[in-house]
This record gives structure tokens, sequence and C-alpha cells, in this order.
């Protein structure tokens, strides 16, 4: 069974919509999860960081945390093409101090 | 900012051959970096936890005597893939945190291929 899940898509919004991307994880002691951009060939940039239940925003993005659902999500507003990349949620899970698991990324396409 | 600096960006090698692979903190001191590998269209898989003046943690499933890892400074770590095959071909990917941070840094990623 997958730690971190994800749905693959790709997931195509029009250009200045919301984008919308899930993520469910198992562990159900993690207390850190990130969401990261990754474009084609190259390493994962970190976009958001989320600690507590509820809503974190910042700029263009909000990650939001239910852990009782174990589920975490990224909204990107007024979604632009430079938005589209795969993108990554990555879950600390219980104990396992600075390691990261991954999910397999959900790959965005923002539309002109 | 924490930079993360890997190198080289690319290396094609010959089948039986080792590749080695560098992994610099730039600005801060890391006594932890990470290790990932990922496939194509596949997820980022953690494969060592790389510990500076010690031994490295492998992950279950990756070869430590394959994938030889030192950590011999407090802003450097190698990763040596030794009698690489076409399997091993993949996307190497290092981390690290700054101190007293909770975010990873990832360096730039090398494409290894192995013909």
């Amino acid at each position: 069974q997958k730690e971190v899940e994800q749905n693959s898509g790709p997931l195509s919004v029009p250009e200045g919509a919301i984008a919308s991307l899930n993520c469910t994880y198992s562990d159900r002691g993690s207390q850190s999860f990130f969401w990261y951009r990754q474009y084609s060939g190259k390493s994962p940039e970190l976009i958001m960081s989320i600690y507590s239940n509820g809503d974190k925003e910042d700029g263009r993005f909000t990650a939001q945390l239910n852990k009782a659902s174990q589920y975490v999500s990224l909204l990107i507003r007024d979604s632009q093409p430079s938005d589209s990349a795969t993108y990554l949620c990555a879950v600390s899970p219980t104990g396992g101090g600075n390691k990261l698991t991954f999910g397999t990324g959900t790959q965005l396409k923002v539309e002109l | 900012g924490a930079v993360v600096s890997q190198h080289p960006s690319r290396v094609i090698c010959k089948s039986g051959t080792s590749v080695k692979i560098e992994c610099r903190s730039l600005d801060f001191q890391a006594t932890t970096m990470f290790w990932y590998r990922q496939f194509p269209k596949q997820s980022l898989m953690l494969m060592a936890t790389s510990n500076e003046g010690s031994k490295a943690t492998y992950e279950q499933g990756v070869e430590k005597d394959k994938f030889l890892i030192n950590h011999a400074s407090l802003t450097l770590s190698t990763l040596t893939v030794t009698s690489a095959h076409p399997e091993d071909s993949s996307f190497y990917i290092c981390s690290a945190y700054i101190p007293r941070g909770t975010e990873a840094f990832f360096g730039q990623g090398t494409r290894l291929t192995v013909v």
C-alpha cells in the first residue's frame, strides 16, 4: 500500500482558474507536510509547508491540512502557464526525523 | 538563502564503470544529507541518509556495496554508483536541511545514463 497517494493527472485548467491538487497519506502520526513543484528534468522546489490543521496561504498558493482525514491539498489561484509542472506531496512520517516520503506527483497543465 | 549544489548534472558512463556524484551545502553545514532516486514518471525514493563522520543509513532494498556514500565533511556528501548497469540509469537527487530547519533543500539532480 502506498504511503502517500496523489492522482497522477494530468490536471488541466485554463489560465486564471483555480487548480486544486490533493494528497492522502497513510501514516496517521505524520507531523510535517510539504508541497514541491518539479519541472521536467529538474529537482523539486519547495512551494509550501504545513504542520497544523487548517489553511496556510502564501501568495497565490494555499495549503490545507486535515489530519483527521489524513488529507492535504494545494490550491493555486489565478493559475499561470508557468505553473505547469508536476506537484509532489511529501510527508515526514512518524519518528522519521527529516526523512520524506513522496507521492508520485500530479501533473498540472495550465492552458492558455 | 540556503543552497545545495550537486555535480555533475548529467553523466553518461559505460556499463561496469563507477560514477561519483557530489552534493555540497554552499552556505551552511549539513551533518545529514539525503540521497534520492527518481525513475521516469515515478516518485522520489529515498535511498540513504548520509551522516557526517559515520556510516550512511540505507533504506530497505538499497545495496550499500553498490551505492557507496561518503560524508567526509560538514559540507560534502558523495554518492558513488559502482559497477553501474543500465538499470541504474535514473535521476539522483540529494537534499539537506539548514541547522534547525524544517524544510529540505534539494540539489539540482544528476541524470545518470548507463550505456
